[in-house]
């Protein structure tokens, strides 16, 4: 079955730049995704990758795909006290009904 | 306008109470989803509907049943409920048909069971 890795927690300086990492199993991912989400609120879509790409950059964010090694990163540039959240990876496969398998979440702490 | 809407946003209940959850998506989306998070942020589908198909059902005990009236509505009934029910519920919207785009969720909907 599908499985997605996350590390719990990361804390970072303001004005340094973050990277969260992020494994998964599922060897027909189609696309795969960074989500963060806010206290109190919903999961709001950053960016996504498709699985025959091996980088995509926007603004601030870079995401990074080793297809090989099943490694997602998410880098964020001059990181931000409102970066601060809790990022998920997700990933995409090919069974019926667009099913999200989602990460557990890693703890952006970001200190001033 | 809101593209994914929950009601209610907070919800406290006794144990054994029936309860029910809606969402409606104002995205013209053709799937829905319901998923739980529980207390340390883990989310998991439950259900998934296609133009008001029952596509995904997870191994979800079956006093939790939605229904979808319409493509645009998916609702979340729970029978007796149990203390390990108290979660937070998404709801969110997909265009099927559009592969690369993720899922719209909604802002959450808080079950606390007491």
């Amino acid at each position: 079955g599908e499985d997605v890795e996350q590390s719990l927690f990361l804390s970072v300086r303001e004005g340094d730049s973050s990277v969260i990492n992020c494994t998964y199993t599922d060897s027909s991912s189609t696309y795969l995704y960074w989500y963060k989400q806010e206290p109190g609120a919903g999961l709001q879509l950053l960016t996504y990758i498709f699985s025959n790409m091996d980088m995509k950059q926007d603004q601030r964010l870079t995401v990074l795909l080793n297809k090989k090694d099943k490694h997602l990163s998410l880098r964020i540039a001059d990181t931000q006290t409102g970066d601060s959240a809790i990022y998920f990876c997700a990933e995409k496969g090919t069974a019926a009904g667009n099913k999200l398998t989602f990460g557990g979440g890693t703890r952006v702490l970001v200190k001033p | 306008d809101t593209a994914v809407s929950q009601t209610p946003k907070y919800l406290v209940t006794q144990m054994g109470n029936d309860k029910s959850i809606k969402c409606e998506q104002n995205l013209g989306h053709d799937t829905m989803y319901w998923y739980k998070q529980d207390s340390k942020k883990f989310l998991k589908i439950m259900f998934s509907y296609n133009n008001k198909e029952l596509i995904i059902n997870e191994t979800v005990p079956n006093r939790f049943s939605p229904k979808s009236p319409d493509k645009a509505h998916l609702n979340l009934h729970i029978n007796s409920l149990e203390l390990g029910d108290s979660a937070v519920y998404f709801c969110a919207s997909s265009q099927g048909a559009q592969r690369d785009y993720g899922y719209t969720f909604g802002s959450g909907t808080r079950l606390t069971v007491v």
